[in-house]
């Protein structure tokens, strides 16, 4: 258990559908991350977080739709997919910025939701 | 363009010493942290080496050498519970990190 829920944990959809992701936090981070992550790929970095505002955003395409209402809750909205965008979509939190070092580096990541685009 | 390169796979004996290997090509580098995931699991923290030389963290150790562009993880008297996937990631600054494709460590009997 590492502070960061997330939900659902499995979303099957059809490229029509209209759904959303939920990641949650209870450790007091300023900053939120969604990830990709397909197999046998590296863990592409999405979106960031910092104070509920955006500060990075990886070239993703517009189907995808962060907010971030609050420091603790992070959603990704997600509309007319592909089926290449089936993977593990997880969510992460730091304290702060990655520039710090030590132990203020460590992203807490949650379980993850298994998204399948049919 | 950005990368950290890793061993797609490594195998070793219980009790016996590993090494996974990470190589980055990366602009800005500020350091280099280690991650285990589980199958079905989050990626769970492990070490981050801001400066060149070695971090030991029990079991774990974890080594940067920024001339060479290179760290490692270096996991001791391997345990059946230590088979899982390892990524380094680098931080490149402000709130990006690079992940590496990862390496899948099997351990056997």
């Amino acid at each position: 258990e590492t502070g960061v829920t997330q939900t659902p944990r499995h979303l099957v959809m059809g490229m029509t559908n209209k759904k959303s992701l939920k990641c949650e936090q209870h450790l007091g981070h300023n900053a939120m991350y969604w990830y990709k992550q397909s197999a046998k790929k590296p863990l592409e970095l999405m979106f960031v977080y910092n104070f509920k505002e955006q500060t990075e955003n990886n070239s993703v395409p517009s189907r995808f739709s962060p907010e971030c209402p609050n420091s603790s809750h992070l959603f990704l909205h997600l509309h007319t997919l592909q089926p290449e965008d089936s993977a593990l979509y997880l969510c992460a939190s730091s304290l702060r910025p990655q520039t710090s070092g030590g132990a203020d580096n460590e992203q807490f990541f949650g379980p993850g939701t298994r998204l399948t685009v049919l | 363009g950005q990368s950290l390169e890793q061993p797609s796979e490594v195998t070793a004996v219980e009790g016996a010493i590993v090494q996974i290997n990470c190589t980055y090509q990366t602009s800005g580098f500020y350091g280099l942290s280690w991650y285990q995931q589980h199958d079905g699991g989050a990626p769970t923290f492990l070490s981050y080496n801001a400066l060149d030389g070695l971090e030991e963290t029990g079991r774990f150790s974890s080594f940067l050498s920024r001339s060479d562009s290179y760290g490692y993880l270096l996991l001791q008297e391997l345990q059946m519970k230590d088979s899982a996937s390892y990524f380094c990631a680098g931080n490149t600054g402000g709130f990006k990190t690079i992940f590496g494709a990862g390496t899948r460590l099997f351990v056997k009997a």
